[in-house]
Protein backbone atom coordinates (compact mmCIF):
# COMPACT_ATOMS: atom_id res chain seq x y z
CA UNK A 1 0.00 0.00 0.00
CA UNK A 2 1.34 3.22 -0.72
CA UNK A 3 0.77 6.38 1.92
CA UNK A 4 1.64 10.25 2.50
CA UNK A 5 2.46 12.14 6.02
CA UNK A 6 1.98 15.61 6.10
CA UNK A 7 3.00 15.70 10.09
CA UNK A 8 1.87 19.85 10.12
CA UNK A 9 -1.12 20.38 10.30
CA UNK A 10 -0.80 24.35 9.91
CA UNK A 11 2.59 25.97 9.54
CA UNK A 12 3.28 29.62 10.04
CA UNK A 13 5.75 31.85 8.98
CA UNK A 14 6.04 35.68 8.82
CA UNK A 15 5.98 37.21 5.35
CA UNK A 16 9.16 37.61 3.43
CA UNK A 17 10.97 34.60 5.46
CA UNK A 18 11.83 31.13 4.23
CA UNK A 19 8.75 28.23 3.84
CA UNK A 20 8.86 24.48 4.42
CA UNK A 21 5.70 22.33 4.34
CA UNK A 22 6.80 19.16 4.93
CA UNK A 23 5.81 15.51 3.24
CA UNK A 24 6.86 11.75 3.45
CA UNK A 25 5.84 8.98 1.85
CA UNK A 26 5.57 4.81 2.18
CA UNK A 27 5.79 3.21 -1.28
CA UNK A 28 7.14 0.53 -2.72
CA UNK A 29 9.22 1.11 -6.24
CA UNK A 30 10.31 4.10 -7.52
CA UNK A 31 7.11 6.80 -6.87
CA UNK A 32 5.83 9.59 -8.47
CA UNK A 33 5.17 12.56 -6.30
CA UNK A 34 3.34 15.82 -6.42
CA UNK A 35 2.34 18.96 -4.94
CA UNK A 36 -1.28 21.06 -5.22
CA UNK A 37 -2.58 24.13 -3.42
CA UNK A 38 -5.75 24.71 -2.86
CA UNK A 39 -7.46 28.36 -2.18
CA UNK A 40 -10.73 28.69 -0.27
CA UNK A 41 -13.62 27.22 -1.73
CA UNK A 42 -11.64 26.43 -5.00
CA UNK A 43 -10.48 23.11 -6.65
CA UNK A 44 -6.80 22.08 -6.32
CA UNK A 45 -4.02 23.39 -8.36
CA UNK A 46 -1.13 21.65 -9.54
CA UNK A 47 1.99 23.31 -8.34
CA UNK A 48 5.22 20.71 -9.39
CA UNK A 49 6.50 17.47 -9.59
CA UNK A 50 9.00 14.65 -9.23
CA UNK A 51 9.13 11.43 -11.62
CA UNK A 52 12.94 11.05 -12.48
CA UNK A 53 16.07 13.29 -12.53
CA UNK A 54 17.10 15.80 -10.71
CA UNK A 55 16.20 15.77 -6.81
CA UNK A 56 15.39 19.44 -7.22
CA UNK A 57 12.09 20.72 -9.01
CA UNK A 58 10.92 23.89 -9.53
CA UNK A 59 7.57 25.05 -9.97
CA UNK A 60 4.48 27.57 -9.93
CA UNK A 61 4.87 30.80 -8.00
CA UNK A 62 7.87 30.52 -6.88
CA UNK A 63 7.57 27.01 -5.23
CA UNK A 64 10.38 24.22 -5.17
CA UNK A 65 10.49 20.71 -3.39
CA UNK A 66 13.61 18.43 -2.96
CA UNK A 67 13.45 14.45 -3.61
CA UNK A 68 15.41 12.54 -1.09
CA UNK A 69 15.03 8.72 -1.50
CA UNK A 70 16.85 7.73 1.45
CA UNK A 71 14.33 9.56 3.67
CA UNK A 72 11.73 9.46 1.75
CA UNK A 73 10.76 12.95 1.62
CA UNK A 74 9.34 15.79 -0.59
CA UNK A 75 9.23 18.78 1.01
CA UNK A 76 7.87 21.98 -0.40
CA UNK A 77 9.73 25.29 -0.26
CA UNK A 78 9.77 28.95 -1.36
CA UNK A 79 12.60 30.78 -0.34
CA UNK A 80 10.57 34.16 0.66
CA UNK A 81 6.47 33.59 1.62
CA UNK A 82 4.05 36.05 0.35
CA UNK A 83 0.80 36.29 2.08
CA UNK A 84 -1.14 35.46 -0.95
CA UNK A 85 0.77 32.12 -0.79
CA UNK A 86 -1.60 31.01 2.44
CA UNK A 87 -3.96 28.05 1.49
CA UNK A 88 -4.40 24.56 1.62
CA UNK A 89 -1.38 22.17 0.18
CA UNK A 90 -1.54 18.69 -0.71
CA UNK A 91 1.53 16.12 -1.09
CA UNK A 92 0.35 13.11 -3.54
CA UNK A 93 1.92 9.99 -4.55
CA UNK A 94 1.20 7.74 -7.65
CA UNK A 95 3.90 4.42 -6.87
CA UNK A 96 3.72 1.17 -8.48
CA UNK A 97 2.10 -0.65 -5.99
CA UNK A 98 -1.08 1.08 -7.77
CA UNK A 99 0.02 0.72 -11.15
CA UNK A 100 0.24 4.44 -11.06
CA UNK A 101 -3.22 5.22 -11.47
CA UNK A 102 -4.41 5.04 -7.98
CA UNK A 103 -3.28 9.03 -6.10
CA UNK A 104 -3.04 8.75 -2.54
CA UNK A 105 -2.58 12.30 -1.37
CA UNK A 106 -1.57 13.07 2.42
CA UNK A 107 -3.87 14.70 4.74
CA UNK A 108 -3.14 18.58 4.20
CA UNK A 109 -1.02 21.25 5.67
CA UNK A 110 -2.62 25.06 6.39
CA UNK A 111 0.05 27.57 5.42
CA UNK A 112 -0.78 30.61 7.13
CA UNK A 113 1.68 33.66 5.84
CA UNK A 114 1.53 36.21 8.27
CA UNK A 115 2.06 39.99 7.41
CA UNK B 1 -10.53 27.72 -21.55
CA UNK B 2 -9.31 24.37 -20.36
CA UNK B 3 -11.36 23.46 -17.94
CA UNK B 4 -13.00 20.68 -15.70
CA UNK B 5 -16.49 21.31 -14.88
CA UNK B 6 -19.10 19.81 -12.23
CA UNK B 7 -22.22 20.10 -11.70
CA UNK B 8 -24.54 21.26 -8.93
CA UNK B 9 -21.55 22.22 -6.78
CA UNK B 10 -23.81 22.54 -3.72
CA UNK B 11 -26.78 19.95 -2.99
CA UNK B 12 -28.87 18.73 -0.07
CA UNK B 13 -30.61 15.72 -0.53
CA UNK B 14 -31.88 13.22 1.71
CA UNK B 15 -31.35 9.49 2.83
CA UNK B 16 -32.00 6.98 -0.11
CA UNK B 17 -32.99 9.52 -2.95
CA UNK B 18 -30.49 8.79 -5.56
CA UNK B 19 -28.55 11.39 -7.21
CA UNK B 20 -25.78 11.76 -9.71
CA UNK B 21 -22.50 14.33 -9.62
CA UNK B 22 -21.53 14.73 -13.34
CA UNK B 23 -18.00 15.68 -14.72
CA UNK B 24 -17.22 17.17 -17.64
CA UNK B 25 -13.42 17.76 -19.39
CA UNK B 26 -12.51 19.76 -22.46
CA UNK B 27 -8.98 18.88 -22.90
CA UNK B 28 -9.46 15.53 -24.57
CA UNK B 29 -7.73 13.92 -21.09
CA UNK B 30 -8.12 9.79 -21.15
CA UNK B 31 -7.84 9.54 -17.17
CA UNK B 32 -10.38 10.85 -14.85
CA UNK B 33 -10.86 10.46 -11.08
CA UNK B 34 -13.70 11.66 -8.57
CA UNK B 35 -12.37 12.18 -5.03
CA UNK B 36 -13.90 13.37 -1.62
CA UNK B 37 -12.67 15.43 0.66
CA UNK B 38 -13.08 15.28 4.52
CA UNK B 39 -11.40 17.45 7.25
CA UNK B 40 -8.82 15.59 8.64
CA UNK B 41 -8.58 12.94 5.48
CA UNK B 42 -7.46 14.75 3.20
CA UNK B 43 -8.99 13.69 -0.44
CA UNK B 44 -9.34 10.23 -0.92
CA UNK B 45 -10.18 8.79 -4.54
CA UNK B 46 -13.32 7.11 -5.29
CA UNK B 47 -12.98 5.99 -8.09
CA UNK B 48 -10.75 6.50 -11.98
CA UNK B 49 -11.10 5.49 -15.23
CA UNK B 50 -8.43 5.06 -18.05
CA UNK B 51 -10.64 5.87 -21.07
CA UNK B 52 -14.11 5.15 -22.26
CA UNK B 53 -15.87 1.55 -20.85
CA UNK B 54 -12.68 1.20 -18.46
CA UNK B 55 -12.84 2.14 -14.77
CA UNK B 56 -11.79 1.20 -11.52
CA UNK B 57 -11.74 1.42 -7.59
CA UNK B 58 -9.80 3.47 -5.77
CA UNK B 59 -9.55 3.74 -1.88
CA UNK B 60 -13.14 4.32 -0.77
CA UNK B 61 -15.96 3.29 -3.61
CA UNK B 62 -18.54 1.59 -1.39
CA UNK B 63 -21.81 2.94 -2.00
CA UNK B 64 -21.00 4.96 -5.12
CA UNK B 65 -21.20 4.35 -8.99
CA UNK B 66 -19.39 5.73 -11.80
CA UNK B 67 -19.85 5.13 -15.72
CA UNK B 68 -17.85 6.14 -18.95
CA UNK B 69 -19.51 6.19 -21.59
CA UNK B 70 -17.87 9.37 -23.27
CA UNK B 71 -14.34 10.31 -23.12
CA UNK B 72 -15.12 13.59 -21.58
CA UNK B 73 -17.58 12.65 -18.98
CA UNK B 74 -17.29 10.76 -15.77
CA UNK B 75 -20.43 11.35 -13.83
CA UNK B 76 -20.58 9.95 -10.14
CA UNK B 77 -23.57 7.89 -8.72
CA UNK B 78 -24.99 8.09 -5.34
CA UNK B 79 -27.87 5.31 -6.03
CA UNK B 80 -29.01 5.24 -1.72
CA UNK B 81 -26.90 7.99 -0.05
CA UNK B 82 -26.40 8.14 3.52
CA UNK B 83 -25.50 10.80 5.71
CA UNK B 84 -21.74 9.68 5.54
CA UNK B 85 -21.59 10.37 2.53
CA UNK B 86 -21.49 13.70 3.06
CA UNK B 87 -18.66 15.69 2.13
CA UNK B 88 -16.84 17.75 -0.99
CA UNK B 89 -16.79 15.72 -4.03
CA UNK B 90 -13.94 16.73 -6.64
CA UNK B 91 -13.68 15.35 -10.00
CA UNK B 92 -9.90 15.43 -12.03
CA UNK B 93 -8.71 14.66 -15.45
CA UNK B 94 -5.35 13.77 -16.55
CA UNK B 95 -3.31 13.09 -19.85
CA UNK B 96 -2.31 9.21 -19.77
CA UNK B 97 1.23 9.56 -20.97
CA UNK B 98 1.86 5.92 -20.89
CA UNK B 99 1.77 3.09 -18.72
CA UNK B 100 3.10 4.97 -15.72
CA UNK B 101 0.63 8.24 -15.58
CA UNK B 102 3.09 10.79 -14.99
CA UNK B 103 0.43 13.27 -15.91
CA UNK B 104 -0.44 16.19 -13.41
CA UNK B 105 -4.44 16.83 -12.32
CA UNK B 106 -6.47 19.24 -13.02
CA UNK B 107 -9.33 19.64 -10.79
CA UNK B 108 -13.15 20.81 -10.78
CA UNK B 109 -14.28 23.40 -8.50
CA UNK B 110 -15.47 20.87 -5.96
CA UNK B 111 -19.12 19.45 -5.17
CA UNK B 112 -20.66 19.86 -1.78
CA UNK B 113 -23.14 17.46 -0.91
CA UNK B 114 -25.24 17.22 1.89
CA UNK B 115 -27.77 14.30 2.99
CA UNK B 116 -29.90 14.79 5.58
Amino acid sequence: AQSVAQPEDQVNVAEGNPLTVKCTYSVSGNPYLFWYVQYPNRGLQFLLKYITGDNLVKGSYGFEAEFNKSQTSFHLKKPSALVSDSALYFCAVRAPSGGYQKVTFGIGTKLQVIP
Amino acid sequence: EAQVTQNPRYLITVTGKKLTVTCSQNMNHEYMSWYRQDPGLGLRQIYYSMNVEVTDKGDVPEGYKVSRKEKRNFPLILESPSPNQTSLYFCASSLLTGPTNTGELFFGEGSRLTVL
